[in-house]
């Protein structure tokens, strides 16, 4: 497809279980970010990538979240021990150059995530 | 400290009416950008605009306005004579001298048929 690509779309995860959410960027796109988005509220980073590198994890609220772009394409976030205030939809947004700020992000519809 | 203000929560309009959306900024840097997205009920975050700091000149786009006033830190997006189709959440958002976006946390807009 054109657009941004994340699967599952829906993820119902008992309060322990670890939960891997996955993004495939628009074809080409050297940027990758992950974004969570709680009820109510904006986007808020998380981590960003350049090709397979991770640049940025500034945003990943404790040591439970790890992503990871192995080949610079498709990306996974993978959530340890999950939490209920884990319970969030997880965005993933990329872009086609790797530098500055002034490129558009292009966002798929994201993966919500219910923790019970 | 909130890098991105929306200070409307949620508006509601009666279709063809004009309605602003505001949005106020915080940065130190000269250099930056400030966008809008537009979060149907779908979901998917749908870019409408981007500005950088030193171009001021207001935008029209159809029907959508946007005024930036550096003086005021200020980057509002007005919509003219609204249809039901432009109820959805907008989030204005900021970008410094990297690649992390700084959003606000919306304003719900309920266009009224």
């Amino acid at each position: 497809g054109a657009g941004v690509s994340q699967s599952p779309r829906y993820k119902v995860a008992k309060r322990g279980q670890d939960v891997a959410l996955r993004c495939d960027p628009i074809s080409g796109h050297v940027s990758l970010f992950w974004y969570q988005q709680a009820l109510g509220q904006g986007p808020e980073f998380l981590t960003y990538f350049q090709n397979e590198a991770q640049l940025d994890k500034s945003g990943l609220p404790s040591d439970r979240f790890f992503a990871e772009r192995p080949e610079g394409s498709v990306s996974t976030l993978k959530i340890q021990r999950t939490q209920q205030e884990d319970s969030a939809v997880y965005l993933c947004a990329s872009s086609k150059l790797g530098e500055y700020s002034y490129n558009e992000q292009f966002f798929g519809p994201g993966t919500r995530l219910t923790v019970l | 400290a909130q890098k991105v203000t929306q200070a409307q929560t949620e508006i509601s309009v009666v279709e063809k009416e004009d309605v602003t959306l505001d949005c106020v900024y915080e940065t130190r840097d000269t250099t930056y950008y400030l966008f809008w997205y537009k979060q149907p009920p779908s979901g998917e975050l749908v870019f409408l605009i981007r500005r950088n700091s030193f171009d001021e000149q207001n935008e029209i786009s159809g029907r959508y306005s946007w005024n930036f006033q550096k003086s005021t830190s200020s980057f509002n997006f007005t919509i003219t004579a609204s249809q039901v189709v432009d109820s959805a959440v907008y989030f204005c958002a900021l970008s410094e001298d990297s690649n992390q976006f700084y959003f606000g946390t919306g304003t719900s807009l309920t266009v009224i048929p």
